[in-house]
C-alpha cells in the first residue's frame, strides 16, 4: 500500500482555520485521497475524498497538489467538537482503508 | 437510519472463555468490516464481507477468530478461546460497494480479557 506521512499533532485556537497536510509522494494513479477522523471514544467517521480537483462538503475542504504528492486537509472554523484524530488514506479502486497513526488535533477554547 | 449497531459495547470476560461480537450493518450497505484498534498496532481490517460472503480474511490474527454473516443485517465476530492479548475495541463498519463510497463505523465494543 502506498503510505502517507503526517505530523503527529496539531494545536488550533477555536474559530480558527486548521489545515492539516499529509505526504504521499510514491501515490499512484489510481490512489483516491481519503480523509477520516476518530473522535475520543467514538469510530472513525468518514470527513471527505478527492482524486486530483480540490473538494468541498459541508465538514472541510481538501486541496490536491498539482503532481498529487501531497495534499491538504483544511477545518475553515475550528469547534471544540473538531479535536480528533484526523486519518489520511490512500485508497486504490478496491475496498481497503488502512488507518496509519494520523494527526491528532487539540482545539483551545 | 440508526446506524452500525454493535452490542454489547463493553465486554469484560476472563481469559479462556468464549466471546461473541455483533453487527447490524446499515440497511442497504452490502460490504462490512471487522476492524480492531489497539494502542500498539492502531486500527487494523480483520475481515471483509461483501453480500455476505468473506472475501478477506487475512487479517484475523489466528484460528481462535471466526466472524460469520448469515444474512444481510447481522454479524458475528467470535473468539474462542480469549486471551488477554485479544484485549482491544473492535469496530464493525458497512458501506454499499465500491472504492469511493465512505465506511460507516460502529461505536465499538471494548474487549476486555482478564
Amino acid at each position: 500500500d502506498a503510505k502517507t506521512t503526517q505530523p503527529n499533532s496539531m494545536e488550533s485556537n477555536e474559530e480558527e482555520p486548521v489545515h492539516l497536510p499529509c505526504n504521499h509522494s510514491t501515490i499512484s494513479g489510481t490512489d483516491y485521497i481519503h480523509w477520516y477522523r476518530q473522535l475520543p471514544s467514538q469510530g472513525p467517521e468518514y470527513v471527505i475524498h478527492g482524486l486530483t480537483s480540490n473538494v468541498n462538503n459541508r465538514m472541510a475542504s481538501l486541496a490536491i497538489a498539482e503532481d498529487r504528492k501531497s495534499s491538504t486537509l483544511i477545518l475553515h472554523r475550528a469547534t471544540l467538537r473538531d479535536a480528533a484524530v484526523y486519518y489520511c488514506i490512500l485508497r486504490a479502486n478496491d475496498y481497503k482503508l488502512s488507518f496509519g497513526a494520523g494527526t491528532t488535533v487539540t482545539v483551545r477554547a | 437510519d440508526a446506524g452500525v449497531i454493535q452490542s454489547p459495547r463493553h465486554e469484560v470476560t476472563e481469559m479462556g472463555q468464549e466471546v461473541t461480537l455483533r453487527c447490524k450493518p446499515i440497511s442497504g450497505h452490502n460490504s462490512l468490516f471487522w476492524y480492531r484498534q489497539t494502542m500498539m498496532r492502531g486500527l487494523e481490517l480483520l475481515i471483509y464481507f461483501n453480500n455476505n460472503v468473506p472475501i478477506d480474511d487475512s487479517g484475523m490474527p489466528e484460528d481462535r477468530f471466526s466472524a460469520k454473516m448469515p444474512n444481510a443485517s447481522f454479524s458475528t465476530l467470535k473468539i474462542q478461546p480469549s486471551e488477554p492479548r485479544d484485549s482491544a475495541v473492535y469496530f464493525c463498519a458497512s458501506s454499499q460497494t465500491g472504492p469511493h463510497y465512505e465506511q460507516y463505523f460502529g461505536p465499538g465494543t471494548r474487549l476486555t480479557v482478564t
